[in-house]
């Protein structure tokens, strides 16, 4: 069956630090791999979008890497701050479906001061 | 910059009642969807509408539920007949192909 898996459901880092979170997926053929913060009660808001025939992309303190062959997404937060602190979703999309996405559970992330 | 928008923020709605929940997306996007999240978990897919049709419906999207474009800028979701568990928050979104998403602040849901 597909799966998308983040690998934990919270994470506690200290202001400062870089904060990884990984994605991965099972049975999927992504075209490409989203990443979006959520805010308690608040919609998804996109972040950074990596395609298949990319390694790595960057946004300010934002990184992410994109290995097909472990089926897995890395997003890196460096320089933390407490304002960084919410969920962390990791999305994919399929060739051929119509662009719909599909979305992990999140991992939420606290940075502490 | 540019913003989905979403209405009501809250609807409380009696079991069995129809609703319906109005979205304006961004004005140059091509692709709109409806996505819902039940308290505590995942972002779910429900249907996905492009060029005036649907493009793609999950097994949530069943006959209680419909959309429609009715004058070029609203996008809209019925749900005829509400069950308890439709209770959830509701996102709006709309896209380019290729690029990130733009979600509303969501409508939540409250069936009783």
């Amino acid at each position: 069956s597909q799966k998308i898996e983040q690998n934990s459901e919270a994470l506690n880092i200290q202001e400062g630090k870089t904060a990884t979170l990984t994605c991965n997926y099972t049975n999927y053929s992504p075209a490409y791999l989203q990443w979006y913060r959520q805010d308690p009660g608040r919609g998804p808001v996109f972040l950074l979008l990596i395609r298949e025939n990319e390694k790595e992309k960057r946004k300010e303190r934002l990184k992410v890497t994109f290995d097909t062959t472990l089926k897995q997404s890395l997003f890196h937060i460096t320089a933390s701050q407490p304002a960084d602190s919410a969920t962390y979703l990791c999305a994919l999309v399929t060739a051929g479906a119509n662009s719909k996405l599909t979305f992990g559970k999140g991992i939420t992330l606290s940075v502490r001061p | 910059e540019p913003e989905v928008t979403q209405t009501p923020s809250h609807q409380v709605t009696q079991m069995g009642q129809e609703v319906i929940l109005r979205c304006v997306p961004i004005s140059n996007h091509l692709y709109f969807y409806w996505y819902r999240q039940i308290l505590g978990q995942k972002v779910e897919f429900l249907v996905s509408f492009y060029n005036n049709e649907i493009s793609e419906k999950s097994e949530i999207f069943d006959d209680q539920f419909s959309v429609e474009r009715p004058d070029g800028s609203n996008f809209t979701l019925k749900i005829r007949s509400t069950k308890l568990e439709d209770s959830a928050m509701y996102f709006c979104a709309s896209s380019d192909l290729g690029y990130g998403y733009t979600f509303g602040s969501g409508t939540r849901l409250t069936v009783v």
